[in-house]
């Protein structure tokens, strides 16, 4: 089986600190995705990568950051966190199969 | 760009009876994919179904089938005999051809709940 895992389930951080989110995949996917879920938003893409080192902005980019150094690793950074970064966040991954796999997410809340 | 509308913010129905959840597309492309997902209050994304712009057939798994109409640019869910377990919220998504990577654009959600 697929397995997604992200680094918190919940984490509250405080405005103006550097976040980092974690996500690490075990099935060898190129591709890797960073959403946030907001109520009658749905998700919204912030960043993909399709590769190692490669990276490419998403729907909702400012803000945001992402790493990744390592085909199984995708890390979402927001630089100086504000309240309107309180969100739950979703990693996914996929390959060639048409569906993307998502991680349990992270509800993150910005005081 | 692309578009997904989910018109219906939340629906009732009652166990064992059927529900139809409601979604609209909106592409320029040829080639693309519909993808229906369940979240549960625990919050994973479950996936339920999936179906290709050119598959002829409407996709069918277990109890979940997608209504396709092309023409109509809809891509409804329905769920036979619902089941307690089904309450959750419903996305429905698409991945645009072409270089996009697989990417999703995700519909508003529905909330489904199911009275016993």
């Amino acid at each position: 089986d697929v397995k997604v895992t992200q680094s918190s389930r919940y984490l509250v951080k405080r405005t103006g600190e550097k976040v980092f989110l974690e996500c690490v995949q075990d099935m060898d996917h190129e591709n890797m995705f960073w959403y946030r879920q907001d109520p009658g938003l749905g998700l919204r893409l912030i960043y993909f990568s399709y590769d190692v080192k490669m990276k490419e902005k998403g729907d909702i980019p400012e803000g945001y950051s992402v790493s990744r150094e390592k085909k199984e690793r995708f890390s979402l950074i927001l630089e100086s966190a504000s309240t309107n970064q309180t969100s739950m966040y979703l990693c996914a991954s996929s390959l060639a199969v048409p569906q993307q796999f998502f991680g349990p997410g992270t509800r993150l809340t910005v005081l | 760009a692309q578009k997904i509308t989910q018109t219906q913010p939340g629906m009732f129905v009652q166990e064992k009876e059927a529900v139809t959840l409601d979604c609209t597309y909106d592409t320029s492309d040829q080639s693309y994919g519909l993808f229906w997902y369940k979240q549960p209050s625990s919050g994973e994304m479950i996936f339920l179904i999936y179906q290709g712009s050119y598959d002829e057939q409407n996709a069918t798994e277990g109890r979940y089938s997608l209504n396709f109409q092309k023409a109509r640019k809809s891509a409804n869910l329905v769920i036979s005999a619902s089941q307690l377990g089904d309450s959750a919220m419903y996305f429905c998504a698409m991945r645009a051809g072409g270089t996009s990577y697989g990417k999703l654009t995700f519909g508003q959600g529905t909330i489904l709940t199911v009275h016993p």
